[in-house]
């Protein structure tokens, strides 16, 4: 099957760190994604990670992988208010460029 | 940003009839993707291309057809509308794959259909 999953909410305090899982299907997949979603917008790419590397940081942001049990997660240090959104875990299949998207978790970050 | 632009950006339409939603690229890219997004489901692939005249089923292909003709317009097809097929529809492009780069697919603001 193609599902790559996500838990559909997370509540966090503004200040302190948000951790969005997500596990995938396809363990020869090349690159996964981390995309945000805002209120009837369009998606953004927040940052990605090459299959060969295991942690990748970008500022507040810090994608770690793990490739045995097909889990990536996203951690966005410092959570505010501006950071509440959808945010999507993708997988780009390598054999067919197709890219499976999981179902989006909600933050909601309160003060 | 990325020159991809949606058409139309809202559109009611009554169930049987045919609906066809535009997906244009500035780009050059050769991936492009059309998504519906649903609550509860978030984004599954209904057609994808590879290239002119390539393309391909994603997991929610049925009631849906595409064409792509040129590089630049990537074409949703509803042969008979259906209350079902009611939800946001996004596309997107994507360069080849690279090394560390040229990866990322951009989006379209998105279409919503609403079918009654």
């Amino acid at each position: 099957g193609e599902d790559v999953e996500q838990s559909l909410f997370l509540s966090v305090r503004e200040g302190d760190s948000s951790v969005i899982n997500c596990t995938y299907t396809d363990s020869s997949s090349t690159y996964l994604y981390w995309y945000k979603q805002e209120p009837g917008a369009g998606l953004q790419l927040l940052t990605y990670i090459f299959s060969n590397m295991d942690m990748k940081q970008d500022q507040r942001l810090t994608v770690l992988l793990n490739k045995k049990d097909k889990h990536l997660s996203l951690r966005i240090a410092d959570t505010q208010t501006g950071d509440s959104a959808i945010y999507f875990c993708a997988e780009r299949e390598p054999n067919t460029d197709k890219l499976i998207f999981g179902t989006g978790t909600r933050l909601q970050v309160f003060p | 940003d990325a020159g991809i632009t949606q058409s139309p950006r809202h559109k009611v339409t009554e169930t049987g009839t045919p609906v066809t939603l535009r997906c244009h690229q500035t780009e050059n890219h050769r991936y492009m993707y059309w998504y519906r997004q649903d609550p509860g489901h978030g984004l599954r692939l209904i057609h994808y291309s590879y290239g002119v005249k390539d393309t391909d089923k994603g997991e929610v292909s049925d009631g849906y057809s595409v064409s792509r003709s040129k590089t630049e317009d990537f074409l949703l097809t509803l042969e008979s509308a259906t209350s079902s097929q009611t939800s946001v529809y996004f596309c997107a492009i994507s360069g080849d794959r690279g090394m560390d780069g040229d990866t990322e697919a951009f989006f379209g603001q998105g279409t919503r259909l609403t079918v009654v």
